[in-house]
Protein backbone atom coordinates (compact mmCIF):
# COMPACT_ATOMS: atom_id res chain seq x y z
CA UNK A 1 0.00 0.00 0.00
CA UNK A 2 1.51 3.65 -0.78
CA UNK A 3 0.22 5.03 2.53
CA UNK A 4 -1.80 8.04 2.87
CA UNK A 5 -1.79 10.23 0.06
CA UNK A 6 -2.04 13.92 -0.01
CA UNK A 7 -1.98 16.29 -2.49
CA UNK A 8 -0.37 18.60 -3.05
CA UNK A 9 2.64 18.78 -0.97
CA UNK A 10 3.63 22.69 -0.81
CA UNK A 11 0.77 25.43 -1.48
CA UNK A 12 1.36 29.04 -1.40
CA UNK A 13 -1.97 31.06 -2.24
CA UNK A 14 -3.26 34.51 -1.60
CA UNK A 15 -5.03 36.09 1.12
CA UNK A 16 -9.07 35.69 -0.22
CA UNK A 17 -8.03 32.32 -2.40
CA UNK A 18 -10.01 29.38 -1.96
CA UNK A 19 -7.53 26.36 -1.14
CA UNK A 20 -8.77 22.63 -1.35
CA UNK A 21 -6.51 19.99 0.42
CA UNK A 22 -6.71 16.74 -0.72
CA UNK A 23 -6.34 12.75 0.95
CA UNK A 24 -6.34 9.11 -0.10
CA UNK A 25 -6.80 7.09 3.20
CA UNK A 26 -5.29 3.48 2.79
CA UNK A 27 -7.67 1.11 1.71
CA UNK A 28 -9.56 -0.97 4.40
CA UNK A 29 -9.22 1.75 6.91
CA UNK A 30 -12.75 3.37 8.02
CA UNK A 31 -11.49 6.38 10.18
CA UNK A 32 -10.27 9.45 8.48
CA UNK A 33 -8.70 12.68 10.37
CA UNK A 34 -7.41 16.08 9.58
CA UNK A 35 -4.66 17.70 11.63
CA UNK A 36 -2.94 21.26 11.35
CA UNK A 37 0.46 21.66 13.11
CA UNK A 38 2.28 24.44 13.69
CA UNK A 39 4.67 26.29 15.77
CA UNK A 40 2.30 27.96 17.93
CA UNK A 41 -0.06 25.38 18.64
CA UNK A 42 1.00 22.07 18.10
CA UNK A 43 -0.91 19.39 16.76
CA UNK A 44 -4.86 20.42 16.53
CA UNK A 45 -7.45 17.96 15.51
CA UNK A 46 -9.62 19.90 12.96
CA UNK A 47 -12.31 16.87 12.09
CA UNK A 48 -12.35 12.94 11.89
CA UNK A 49 -14.44 10.56 9.97
CA UNK A 50 -16.30 7.29 10.46
CA UNK A 51 -17.10 5.14 7.53
CA UNK A 52 -17.51 8.69 5.54
CA UNK A 53 -19.65 10.32 8.18
CA UNK A 54 -18.05 13.46 10.09
CA UNK A 55 -18.11 12.87 14.11
CA UNK A 56 -16.26 15.74 15.15
CA UNK A 57 -16.01 18.80 13.55
CA UNK A 58 -15.67 20.70 17.06
CA UNK A 59 -11.93 21.21 16.37
CA UNK A 60 -12.77 23.34 12.70
CA UNK A 61 -11.52 27.08 13.49
CA UNK A 62 -14.37 28.63 11.70
CA UNK A 63 -17.00 28.38 8.92
CA UNK A 64 -14.14 29.20 6.17
CA UNK A 65 -13.19 25.75 6.75
CA UNK A 66 -14.65 22.77 5.31
CA UNK A 67 -14.62 19.54 5.46
CA UNK A 68 -15.94 16.09 3.05
CA UNK A 69 -15.29 12.36 2.47
CA UNK A 70 -17.44 11.74 -0.62
CA UNK A 71 -16.68 8.18 -0.04
CA UNK A 72 -14.05 5.47 1.23
CA UNK A 73 -11.20 6.50 -0.52
CA UNK A 74 -11.27 10.26 -0.47
CA UNK A 75 -11.69 13.39 1.46
CA UNK A 76 -11.40 17.06 0.81
CA UNK A 77 -10.50 20.32 3.22
CA UNK A 78 -11.39 23.00 1.96
CA UNK A 79 -10.26 27.06 3.36
CA UNK A 80 -12.74 29.65 2.13
CA UNK A 81 -11.43 32.63 2.07
CA UNK A 82 -7.96 31.66 3.02
CA UNK A 83 -6.18 33.97 5.52
CA UNK A 84 -2.39 34.66 6.50
CA UNK A 85 -3.32 32.58 9.99
CA UNK A 86 -4.29 29.40 8.03
CA UNK A 87 -0.60 28.83 6.88
CA UNK A 88 0.22 25.68 8.59
CA UNK A 89 0.92 22.05 7.95
CA UNK A 90 -2.11 20.07 7.04
CA UNK A 91 -1.76 16.53 7.97
CA UNK A 92 -4.31 13.87 6.96
CA UNK A 93 -4.35 10.30 9.12
CA UNK A 94 -6.31 6.96 8.89
CA UNK A 95 -6.92 4.22 11.18
CA UNK A 96 -8.99 1.35 10.45
CA UNK A 97 -9.93 -0.85 14.25
CA UNK A 98 -9.73 1.07 17.52
CA UNK A 99 -6.43 -0.95 18.86
CA UNK A 100 -4.63 0.66 15.12
CA UNK A 101 -2.16 3.08 15.35
CA UNK A 102 -3.00 6.05 12.50
CA UNK A 103 -0.94 6.19 9.57
CA UNK A 104 0.33 9.99 8.54
CA UNK A 105 0.38 11.39 5.14
CA UNK A 106 3.84 13.45 4.13
CA UNK A 107 1.17 16.56 5.07
CA UNK A 108 0.70 19.76 2.67
CA UNK A 109 2.83 22.85 3.46
CA UNK A 110 -0.07 25.64 3.53
CA UNK A 111 1.53 29.37 2.98
CA UNK A 112 -1.30 32.27 2.80
CA UNK A 113 0.30 35.62 1.83
CA UNK B 1 -12.62 12.36 28.71
CA UNK B 2 -9.38 11.41 27.96
CA UNK B 3 -5.86 13.22 28.11
CA UNK B 4 -2.47 12.89 27.93
CA UNK B 5 0.85 14.32 29.49
CA UNK B 6 4.16 14.61 28.55
CA UNK B 7 5.50 16.54 31.01
CA UNK B 8 9.03 17.39 29.18
CA UNK B 9 8.96 19.79 26.22
CA UNK B 10 12.95 18.72 25.44
CA UNK B 11 14.58 16.08 26.71
CA UNK B 12 18.73 16.02 25.89
CA UNK B 13 20.85 13.05 26.16
CA UNK B 14 24.33 11.88 25.11
CA UNK B 15 25.01 9.12 23.08
CA UNK B 16 24.98 6.09 23.56
CA UNK B 17 23.06 6.92 27.03
CA UNK B 18 19.48 5.19 27.53
CA UNK B 19 16.59 7.83 27.16
CA UNK B 20 13.76 8.24 28.49
CA UNK B 21 10.49 10.40 27.36
CA UNK B 22 7.91 10.38 29.26
CA UNK B 23 3.65 10.12 29.18
CA UNK B 24 0.84 10.03 31.44
CA UNK B 25 -2.56 9.42 30.32
CA UNK B 26 -6.11 9.53 31.66
CA UNK B 27 -8.80 7.51 30.44
CA UNK B 28 -12.50 6.75 32.24
CA UNK B 29 -11.90 2.78 31.12
CA UNK B 30 -8.55 0.80 30.00
CA UNK B 31 -6.55 2.52 27.13
CA UNK B 32 -4.58 1.99 24.06
CA UNK B 33 -1.25 3.74 24.14
CA UNK B 34 0.60 4.40 21.35
CA UNK B 35 4.17 6.62 20.70
CA UNK B 36 4.81 8.48 16.95
CA UNK B 37 7.89 10.31 15.80
CA UNK B 38 8.14 12.99 13.89
CA UNK B 39 11.17 13.89 12.11
CA UNK B 40 11.75 17.26 10.32
CA UNK B 41 9.41 18.25 7.73
CA UNK B 42 7.56 14.61 7.99
CA UNK B 43 4.17 12.98 9.18
CA UNK B 44 3.65 11.48 12.27
CA UNK B 45 5.02 7.21 12.34
CA UNK B 46 4.02 5.03 14.47
CA UNK B 47 6.77 3.55 16.76
CA UNK B 48 4.62 1.36 18.99
CA UNK B 49 1.47 0.26 20.94
CA UNK B 50 0.18 -1.14 23.97
CA UNK B 51 -3.08 -3.15 23.65
CA UNK B 52 -3.22 -5.76 26.45
CA UNK B 53 -0.73 -8.49 27.86
CA UNK B 54 2.86 -7.70 28.60
CA UNK B 55 3.82 -4.36 29.87
CA UNK B 56 6.79 -4.26 28.50
CA UNK B 57 6.32 -3.60 24.46
CA UNK B 58 8.81 -3.30 21.93
CA UNK B 59 8.64 -1.33 18.93
CA UNK B 60 11.00 -0.24 15.90
CA UNK B 61 13.96 1.68 15.89
CA UNK B 62 15.12 -0.41 18.98
CA UNK B 63 12.39 1.78 21.34
CA UNK B 64 10.50 0.08 23.52
CA UNK B 65 7.80 1.80 26.31
CA UNK B 66 6.41 0.56 30.01
CA UNK B 67 2.80 0.70 30.78
CA UNK B 68 2.21 1.36 34.10
CA UNK B 69 -1.66 0.74 35.12
CA UNK B 70 -0.85 2.58 39.27
CA UNK B 71 0.90 5.23 37.71
CA UNK B 72 -0.93 5.83 34.39
CA UNK B 73 2.02 5.93 32.70
CA UNK B 74 3.60 4.86 29.34
CA UNK B 75 7.28 6.33 29.04
CA UNK B 76 9.30 5.49 25.78
CA UNK B 77 12.63 4.25 26.29
CA UNK B 78 15.99 3.12 24.26
CA UNK B 79 19.02 1.55 26.07
CA UNK B 80 21.12 3.41 23.66
CA UNK B 81 20.54 6.83 22.11
CA UNK B 82 21.88 7.62 18.55
CA UNK B 83 21.87 10.80 16.90
CA UNK B 84 19.53 10.12 14.59
CA UNK B 85 16.95 9.42 17.25
CA UNK B 86 16.75 13.19 17.60
CA UNK B 87 12.96 13.94 16.52
CA UNK B 88 9.90 14.95 17.88
CA UNK B 89 7.53 12.39 19.86
CA UNK B 90 3.81 12.06 20.44
CA UNK B 91 2.05 9.96 23.01
CA UNK B 92 -1.50 9.26 22.27
CA UNK B 93 -4.09 7.34 23.94
CA UNK B 94 -7.63 6.48 23.15
CA UNK B 95 -10.24 4.73 25.20
CA UNK B 96 -11.17 0.85 24.66
CA UNK B 97 -14.33 1.43 24.58
CA UNK B 98 -15.69 5.11 23.94
CA UNK B 99 -14.19 7.90 21.57
CA UNK B 100 -15.27 5.80 18.64
CA UNK B 101 -11.92 5.29 17.71
CA UNK B 102 -10.03 9.06 18.43
CA UNK B 103 -7.27 9.36 20.00
CA UNK B 104 -5.73 12.22 21.80
CA UNK B 105 -2.72 13.46 21.61
CA UNK B 106 -0.37 14.78 24.01
CA UNK B 107 1.87 18.00 22.97
CA UNK B 108 4.92 16.12 21.87
CA UNK B 109 8.66 16.34 23.36
CA UNK B 110 11.72 17.09 21.59
CA UNK B 111 14.18 14.68 21.75
CA UNK B 112 17.84 15.64 20.49
CA UNK B 113 20.75 13.16 20.99
CA UNK B 114 24.44 15.05 21.41
CA UNK B 115 27.27 13.22 19.72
Amino acid sequence: DAGVIQSPRHEVTEMGQEVTLRCKPISGHNSLFWYRQTMMRGLELLIYFNNNVPIDDSGMPEDRFSAKMPNASFSTLKIQPSEPRDSAVYFCASSGQANYGYTFGSGTRLTVV
Amino acid sequence: AQSVAQPEDQVNVAEGNPLTVKCTYSVSGNPYLFWYVQYPNRGLQFLLKYITGDNLVKGSYGFEAEFNKSQTSFHLKKPSALVSDSALYFCAVRDQVNNAGKSTFGDGTTLTVKP
